[in-house]
């Protein structure tokens, strides 16, 4: 029962291209969400976050869309870099879900310089 | 000066045997976590301690037994080790339970043959 879904296991992009990665939920409780950035044999650190009373939450090169009737979010890496690649995984909390944190199985990004 | 460690990072063991895997954190967090990444590379919560209370308990063995002896410990003993509890296990920290940034530590990969 797999409440955070990311569907593409990986994704290749060009330096300096735009990153796009997807995650979708089925749990209507979740009202906010993160990413998280993970290198191998390291743990995943904390890159951003969207309350659902946003739509859209910027940081940097870092821009996380939220589409609440869709039960979509999406983060956009603009430019990517050499150094963003890692697994990026998704996840979700609310209050009235017992402020547990729902990862997604992540994204492999690879972007080539 | 590492916010969250965990000790051993890596724990070969035979089936039966039982190990404890510790986590300490040094950035005054009130609520501390262990995640288990399976192989198809999900993240799920195992237990929560908030401030040296039980405060989640997911659906695990009763073999897995979390001991918080104060709020910058958490510490996870495991009795009775299947060949199933082969994962990576990763202590996680927060202010706040559920939202903001976790900070994770590096994760612990257990093997038991």
């Amino acid at each position: 029962d797999q409440q955070v879904k990311q569907n593409s296991p990986s994704l290749s992009v060009q330096e300096g291209r735009i990153s796009i990665l997807n995650c979708d939920y089925t749990n209507s409780m979740f009202d906010y969400f993160l990413w998280y950035k993970k290198y191998p044999a390291e743990g995943p650190t904390f890159l951003i976050s969207i309350s659902s009373i946003k739509d859209k939450n910027e940081d940097g090169r870092f821009t996380v869309f939220l589409n609440k009737s869709a039960k979509h979010l999406s983060l956009h890496i603009v430019p990517s870099q050499p150094g963003d690649s890692a697994v990026y995984f998704c996840a979700a909390s609310g209050m009235e879900y017992g402020n547990k944190l729902v990862f997604g199985a992540g994204t492999i990004l690879r972007v080539k310089s | 000066d590492t916010a969250v460690s965990q000790t051993p990072k890596y724990l070969v063991t035979q089936m039966g045997n039982d190990k404890s895997i510790k986590c300490e954190q040094n950035l005054g967090h009130d609520t501390m976590y262990w995640y288990k990444q399976d192989s198809k590379k999900f993240l799920k919560i195992m237990f929560s301690y908030n401030n040296k209370e039980l405060i989640i308990n997911e659906t695990v063995p009763n073999r897995f037994s979390p001991k918080s002896p104060d709020k910058a410990h958490l510490n996870l003993h495991i009795n009775s080790l299947e060949l199933g509890d082969s994962a990576v296990y990763f202590c996680a920290s927060s202010q706040v339970v559920g939202f903001g940034g976790y900070t994770f530590g590096s994760g612990t990969r257990l093997t038991v043959v």
